[in-house]
């Protein structure tokens, strides 16, 4: 069964500042794709950026970028310029190609101060 | 476009009742997918419906939980006879296909 990580229960950054989440996922799958959804205290899912396994290029959001290493099974997501709204729950998430199934991980939460 | 809308925000339940949940997904999505999010953890895949048809319910519980998604109006999440471990945030998400694009949310709260 496919798995998703994140080591860090909380994190935090300064205003301004980049700040990088951890997530990593174990998968025997060739296609797949990830994703980092952010929660704010709305409770509202909210995607911020999607990767599909078979592209080598790191996907990029505006402040928002990951790094894709697929040997190491890693998709960390780095935030720069930190602003005050990027404050929520961040999850991990992978979905086999194929199947409509997201499975996530535990979260991140994400503190920025002013 | 109204996106996904799921109700009620909040619902509260005794031990033994029912809970209905319902959710309309966004303009010309056919597929509804059902998630759990118990405290402190991520969320957990339920089960995917299209029209009438249950697709994938293998996270669903063998017994207590239903879901329809019926021809004409929301898809529905039912729980029988809740008990204290039911309690947790219910997302629907809706799709074409294309990507899950998620509503707000039920808390549900059994006291």
């Amino acid at each position: 069964a496919q798995t998703v990580t994140q080591s860090q229960p909380e994190m935090s950054v300064q205003e301004a500042e980049t700040v990088t989440l951890s997530c990593t996922y174990d998968t025997s799958e060739s296609d797949y794709y990830l994703f980092w959804y952010k929660q704010p205290p709305s409770r509202q899912m909210i995607l911020v950026i999607r990767q599909e396994a078979y592209k080598q290029q790191n996907a990029t959001e505006n402040r928002f970028s990951v790094n894709f290493q697929k040997a190491a099974k890693s998709f960390s997501l780095k935030i720069s310029d930190s602003q005050l709204g990027d404050a929520a729950m961040y999850f991990c998430a992978y979905r086999r190609g194929g199947s409509e199934k997201l499975v996530f991980g535990k979260g991140t939460k994400l503190t920025v101060n002013p | 476009n109204a996106g996904v809308m799921q109700n009620p925000r909040h619902l509260v339940r005794r031990r033994g009742q029912e809970a209905r949940l319902r959710c309309s997904p966004m303009k010309g999505h056919s597929h509804v997918y059902w998630y759990r999010q118990l405290p402190e953890e991520g969320l957990k895949f339920m089960v995917y419906l299209q029209k009438e048809n249950i697709i994938d319910e293998s996270g669903m519980p063998k017994e207590r939980f239903s879901a329809e998604f019926p021809k004409e109006g929301p898809s529905i999440l039912r729980i029988q006879q809740v008990v204290r471990g039911d309690s947790a945030a219910y997302f629907c998400a809706s799709s074409d296909g294309q990507g899950q694009t998620f509503g707000s949310g039920t808390r549900l709260t059994v006291v």
